[in-house]
C-alpha cells in the first residue's frame, strides 16, 4: 500500500519557538489533511489541502501542499504549552485501489515547555 | 464539531468473548473506516466502506469484521477476544470525493479495547 514517511519523530522545544514538521510520499495524493491527537482521544483536524501548491492557515498553523503532490508541510508558529500531542499528516489516494483511501504518517510528537 | 460517535469509550473484557464496538455518523457521510492504534503510534487502517453494503479489508490485516447495513452506522466485531486485540480503535467518516462536498475524514473519539 501507499506510505507516507512524516518527520520529525519527535521534538522538544521551547515555548514561543516555531515548529516545522513534513511528509513525504512516492504517490500522489488528492488531499493532505493535518491532525492533532492529544492521549486518549481521537485525532482533531487541524488544515485540509486541496490543490497542489495550496498555502492554508488556521491561527498560528499553517500547512501547503506540495507542487509534486507527493508532499507537504505543517509549520506552528510560537508554540505554547497546549500545542503538546501528536501531529499526524494523511494522504487521500489519487487513484487506482489507493483511490479516496486515507493513508497517515507515523506522527510527530511534539513536547514544548514552559 | 464532528458528529461521529464511538461506544463503549473502554472496554475491559475476557478473552473468548465476542465484542462489538459501535460507530455512528450523522454528517450523512458515505464513506466510514476503522483504524487501530497501538498508544502513541501510527494509525492503521483495518476496514473501509465506500457505502451501504460496501466493505473492504484496510492496509493491516485484522481478524475483526465489519458491516454497513446503515449509512450512519459501521459496527466492528470480534467473535473471540484475544490479548493480541487490545489497543485502540478509531473509526472516521468522510464524504464523497466527486461530491460538493469536503472530503476531510472526522474521527470519533475511539474505544480503548482490553483484553484480559
Amino acid at each position: 500500500g501507499q506510505q507516507l514517511n512524516q518527520s520529525p519523530q519527535s521534538m522538544f522545544i521551547q515555548e514561543g519557538e516555531d515548529v516545522s514538521m513534513n511528509c513525504t510520499s512516492s504517490s500522489i495524493f488528492n488531499t493532505w489533511l493535518w491532525y492533532k491527537q492529544d492521549p486518549g482521544e481521537g485525532p482533531v483536524l487541524l488544515i485540509a489541502l486541496y490543490k497542489a501548491g495550496e498555502l492554508t492557515s488556521n491561527g498560528r498553523l499553517t500547512a501547503q501542499f506540495g507542487i509534486t503532490r507527493k508532499d507537504s508541510f505543517l509549520n506552528i508558529s510560537a508554540s505554547i504549552p497546549s500545542d503538546v500531542g501528536i501531529y499526524f499528516c494523511a494522504g487521500q489516494g489519487a487513484g487506482g485501489t489507493s483511490y479516496g483511501k486515507l493513508t497517515f504518517g507515523q506522527g510527530t510528537i511534539l513536547t514544548v515547555h514552559p | 464539531e464532528a458528529d461521529i460517535y464511538q461506544t463503549p469509550r473502554y472496554l475491559v473484557i475476557g478473552t473468548g468473548k465476542k465484542i462489538t464496538l459501535e460507530c455512528s455518523q450523522t454528517m450523512g457521510h458515505d464513506k466510514m473506516y476503522w483504524y487501530q492504534q497501538d498508544p502513541g503510534m501510527e494509525l492503521h487502517l483495518i476496514h473501509y466502506s465506500y457505502g451501504v453494503n460496501s466493505t473492504e479489508k484496510g492496509d493491516l490485516s485484522s481478524e475483526s469484521t465489519v458491516s454497513r447495513i446503515r449509512t450512519e452506522h459501521f459496527p466492528l466485531t470480534l467473535e473471540s477476544a484475544r490479548p493480541s486485540h487490545t489497543s485502540q480503535y478509531l473509526c472516521a467518516s468522510s464524504a464523497s470525493f466527486f461530491g460538493l462536498m469536503n472530503t476531510e475524514a472526522f474521527f470519533g473519539q475511539g474505544t480503548r479495547l482490553t483484553v484480559v
